[in-house]
């Protein structure tokens, strides 16, 4: 199994330019999740999903869309970047079923914005 | 907010010996977990705690659980080079929509085990 998987692992974007972010899992999880780290902070969840079709918003938000088309797949766009979002993003994963359940991380993904 | 911190922020020891850190939590919790992340990785679980226990092992791994102070520990015996990495805890929350808990994490400890 390769786990959880994203792409693109670098990308440098101009202010005010779109990206999408793709994530993928292939352990049949329900639960997925964007978080994004900054420089000497600890992760803070942007979105998550439940399920395929569900969306919804973490901690930080703003400025983000997702979409969950597929169980496996769950996307971060972003519209219009701004400087403050360079960050590296990291998809998770879970499985359903109470909160006692380890989350699945990808390798993150790089983003530069100037 | 950050709802975990990690003490000491940095933390560098000789090969060999055991490394403790620290996590503070705000609010209730019901459950604690311990990552790892190597220098430009995703984050790697090591270990969850439940808010009903207080003490768990897992190979060289020790976490303490002190909900009524709102603290955790994480001991690593007999350190390894290949130990030197950031450790983050990390709280689960409960979101109102499905019950999937986000996880907020604290800033993380960066271990340095020296060879």
């Amino acid at each position: 199994n390769a786990g959880v998987t994203q792409t693109p692992k670098f990308r440098v974007l101009k202010t005010g330019q779109s990206m999408t972010l793709l994530c993928a899992q292939d352990m049949n999880h329900e639960y997925m999740y964007w978080y994004r780290q900054d420089p000497g902070m600890g992760l803070r969840l942007i979105h998550y999903s439940v399920g395929e079709g569900t969306t919804a918003k973490g901690e930080v938000p703003d400025g983000y869309n997702v979409s969950r088309l597929k169980k496996q797949n769950f996307l971060l766009g972003l519209e219009s970047a701004a400087p403050s979002q360079t960050s590296v993003y990291f998809c998770a994963s879970r499985k359903a079923g109470g909160s006692y359940n380890e989350q699945f991380f990808g390798p993150g993904t790089r983003l530069t914005v100037l | 907010s950050q709802q975990g911190e990690e003490d000491p922020q940095a933390l560098s020891i000789q090969e060999g010996e055991n490394a403790t850190m620290n996590c503070s939590y705000k609010t209730s919790i019901n459950n604690l977990q311990w990552y790892r992340q190597n220098s430009g990785r995703g984050l790697v679980h090591l270990i969850l705690i439940r808010s009903n226990e207080r003490e768990k092992h897992s190979g060289r791994l020790r976490v303490t659980l002190d909900t009524s102070k709102k603290s955790s520990s994480l001991l690593i015996t007999a350190s390894r080079a290949a130990d030197t990495a950031s450790y983050f805890c990390a709280t689960g929350l409960m979101y109102s929509g499905g019950g999937a808990d986000g996880l907020t994490f604290g800033k993380g400890t960066h271990l340095i085990i020296q060879p």
